[in-house]
């Protein structure tokens, strides 16, 4: 168990349609990443926000957005869903500041999303 | 920028064989590197990491990694390998925020 969960674990959902995965970081952890994993793409960053601020950007869609909360735990939402976005979506959260050096993460288990 | 790549997309070794998979990257600074392993319909697990202190690195599970910064190179190794290694193993990259990981390559044990 790493101490990161995301909710919910499966999600089936239509074309079209918009959708919320969450995720709840390790304790003190301030890092919070998105990743999206599917068969043809393999394990893509989506995005990373650190303390509530958006730090990095990947491949992210226009049409997904997500947040960190005060509270340190992150939401992305994926909109307008097509058949391509189904796939495996992982939240990783890591206690790296910048001073030390990044730090390893530490990954949930991950939210499976099929659109129909 | 970073980028990782993993020679290999399937490797298949005996138990008791040696282990080795590959890892090439790509940085323009000293990076750190990792190896992540991926159990099936499970999340990725840390095995081991470069943070620029010792070249061989020891991880969990028997696996350990070198970093050869004249080949680029930070390829994973195990001994002997065993049943319960039947998995995808990912080499990942980063220099700060960013993360790239590789495409991944998953070992088959056979008995």
């Amino acid at each position: 168990d790493s101490g990161v969960t995301q909710t919910p674990k499966h999600l089936i959902t239509a074309t079209g349609q918009r959708v919320t995965l969450r995720c709840s970081p390790r304790s003190g952890d301030l890092s919070v990443y998105w990743y999206q994993q599917s068969l043809d793409q393999g394990l893509q960053f989506l995005i990373q926000y650190y303390n509530g601020e958006e730090r990095a950007k990947g491949n992210i869609l226009e049409r997904f957005s997500a947040q960190q909360f005060p509270d340190l735990h992150s939401e992305l939402n994926l909109s307008s869903l097509e058949l391509g976005d189904s796939a495996l979506y992982f939240c990783a959260s890591s206690p790296a500041g910048l001073a030390g050096g990044p730090n390893e993460q530490f990954f949930g288990p991950g939210t499976r999303l099929t659109v129909l | 920028a970073q980028s990782v790549t993993q020679l290999g997309s399937h490797v298949s070794v005996s138990e008791g064989a040696l282990v080795l998979l590959r890892c090439n990257y790509s940085s323009s600074v000293p990076p750190y590197l990792f190896w992540y392993v991926q159990y099936p319909n499970q999340g990725l697990q840390l095995l081991l990491k470069y943070t620029s202190a010792a070249t061989l690195v020891k991880g969990i599970n028997g696996f350990e990694a070198e970093f050869k910064k004249s080949e680029t190179s930070f390829h994973l190794t195990k001994p002997s390998a065993h049943m319960s290694d039947a998995a995808e193993y990912f080499c990942a990259v980063t220099t700060g925020h960013k993360f790239y990981f590789g495409s991944g390559t998953k070992l088959n044990v056979k008995p």
